[in-house]
C-alpha cells in the first residue's frame, strides 16, 4: 500500500527566501506525482504534475523534481512571497484509476 | 468560467439525519470523485464515478451513498450510519485517470 509523507508539517520563512518542500513515497511504481496548493477553507489547485518518465517540471517560480528510485519529490519555491502562504500537498498516482494517494501536506507561512 | 460548484459551504447534521452534499461541474468531465479531509490526514476517497450511471466505492464508502444520473452532477449523501461525519468534503473531476479539478468544499458538522 502506497504511503505518502510530507515533512515538515509546517514551515515559516521570511519573504524572499528560497525554500524546498519534501514529499516521500514508499512505492516507486508510480504513474505520476502531482503537487497541489490548498488555501484555508478551499479546494485544491493543481500546481505541477510530473510524469514517471520525467525528472522535473517548472512553472514560474515553482520547480518540482521527481526521483523515483529514492521515492522522493521536492517542490522548490524561489523568492517566496506572502501570497505563497498555503498548504502544499503532494499526491502519488499508480498505474490505474482513481487510486491517488495524498500526503498530509506542509503548511507554509511566508512572513512579510 | 468552467469549474466545480459545491454547496452548501457549511452544513449541520442532526442525530439520525441524512444530509446531501451537492457537486456540479460544467467542465464536461466524465470522471467525478468525492474525498473526505480530516485534520492531519491526507484526502481519503469515498466514491468515484467514471461515467454516468456508474460509480465505485473508494476506501471509506461505509455510511455514504452517491448517484450519477447526469454527467454534470455527483451528489453525496451522508447517512445516519456514518457515525463520525464531521469533516471537510471535497468533490473533484477529471477528463482522464486522476482528480484534477476540485471544488471549494463543504464543511459538515454535527449539531
Amino acid at each position: 500500500k502506497q504511503e505518502v509523507t510530507q515533512i515538515p508539517a509546517a514551515l515559516s520563512v521570511p519573504e524572499g527566501e528560497n525554500l524546498v518542500l519534501n514529499c516521500s513515497f514508499t512505492d516507486s511504481a508510480i504513474y505520476n506525482l502531482q503537487w497541489f496548493r490548498q488555501d484555508p477553507g478551499k479546494g485544491l489547485t493543481s500546481l505541477l504534475l510530473i510524469q514517471s518518465s520525467q525528472r522535473e517540471q517548472t512553472s514560474g517560480r515553482l520547480n518540482a523534481s521527481l526521483d523515483k528510485s529514492s521515492g522522493r519529490s521536492t517542490l522548490y519555491i524561489a523568492a517566496s512571497q506572502p501570497g505563497d502562504s498555503a498548504t502544499y500537498l503532494c499526491a502519488a498516482s499508480p498505474w490505474g484509476y482513481q487510486k491517488v494517494t495524498f500526503g498530509t501536506g506542509t503548511k507554509l507561512q511566508v512572513i512579510p | 468560467d468552467g469549474g466545480i460548484t459545491q454547496s452548501p459551504k457549511y452544513l449541520f447534521r442532526k442525530e439520525g439525519q441524512n444530509v446531501t452534499l451537492s457537486c456540479e461541474q460544467n467542465l464536461n468531465h466524465d470522471a467525478m470523485y468525492w474525498y473526505r479531509q480530516d485534520p492531519g490526514q491526507g484526502l481519503r476517497l469515498i466514491y468515484y464515478s467514471q461515467i454516468v450511471n456508474d460509480f465505485q466505492k473508494g476506501d471509506i464508502a461505509e455510511g455514504y451513498s452517491v448517484s450519477r444520473e447526469k454527467k454534470e452532477s455527483f451528489p453525496l449523501t451522508v447517512t445516519s450510519a456514518q457515525k463520525n461525519p464531521t469533516a471537510f468534503y471535497l468533490c473533484a473531476s477529471s477528463i482522464d485517470v486522476q482528480p484534477q479539478h476540485f471544488g471549494d468544499g463543504t464543511r459538515l458538522s454535527i449539531l
